[in-house]
């Protein structure tokens, strides 16, 4: 099975920089990927890692390593648009195929 | 056309109803995924299609039928659902297995409720 923990809410400033993370447990890993969604939408992809170390993408980056089982996403310049929950999702494959598991998700609230 | 497209966007259905939610994509995808979302938790892999077959069922009630009867095609069949199935489906796709990013697409959902 898996396990994916992430902190349950964070508050940030506009403007400021934060970093949001997330611990997973799982075997045949392949890949961590971190979504975004708005109340009521549908999740809209943000970053991916699959190797160890920081992808940077604009305002967002992501960091991988594998060996402690640990991610972060990283958003700087915050907007107030930016208040959302972010999900970290493991994909992984055992003897069934592919799995995609969802983390429980952070919601981030700016504040102006 | 990079969308996935579900329909209908908001359903109201009894619990003696039967009916189903479609989803559609023509990105040449060949992975297609049901989840289902409650108010404020992460999405909950239901099923999971490759190649038109259904190749992870994760214990969903028998009351939810999947369907892919196409590659560009996947519906959930609902019968005698419970008030507590009240939630947002949501769809998405992707391409198949390799080390590479293909993107999991998802469709802007369904929001079921069962009175």
């Amino acid at each position: 099975g898996q396990n994916i923990d992430q902190p349950t809410e964070m508050t940030a400033t506009e403007g400021a920089i934060v970093q949001i993370n997330c611990t997973y447990q799982t075997s045949g890993f392949n890949g961590l990927f971190w979504y975004q969604q708005h109340a009521g939408e549908a999740p809209t992809f943000l970053s991916y890692n699959v190797l160890d170390g920081l992808e940077e993408k604009g305002r967002f980056s992501s960091f991988l390593s594998r060996s402690k089982g640990y991610s972060y996403l990283l958003l700087k310049e915050l907007q107030m648009k930016d208040s959302a929950s972010y999900l970290c999702a493991v994909r992984s494959y055992d003897n069934y195929g592919q799995n995609f598991v969802f983390g429980p998700g952070t919601r981030l609230s700016v504040l102006p | 056309d990079t969308e996935v497209t579900q329909t209908p966007k908001h359903l109201v259905m009894g619990m003696t109803n039967k009916k189903s939610l479609k989803c559609e994509q023509h990105m040449g995808h060949r992975a297609m995924y049901w989840y289902k979302q409650k108010a404020k938790k992460p999405p909950e892999l239901m099923f999971v299609y490759s190649y038109e077959k259904l190749s992870i069922n994760e214990s969903v009630p028998s009351r939810f039928s999947p369907e892919c009867p196409n590659s560009s095609l996947l519906n959930l069949h609902l019968h005698a659902l419970q008030p507590e199935d009240s939630a947002l489906y949501l769809c998405a796709s992707s391409q198949e297995t390799g080390i590479k990013y293909y993107g999991y697409t998802f469709g802007s959902g369904t929001r079921l409720t069962v009175v």
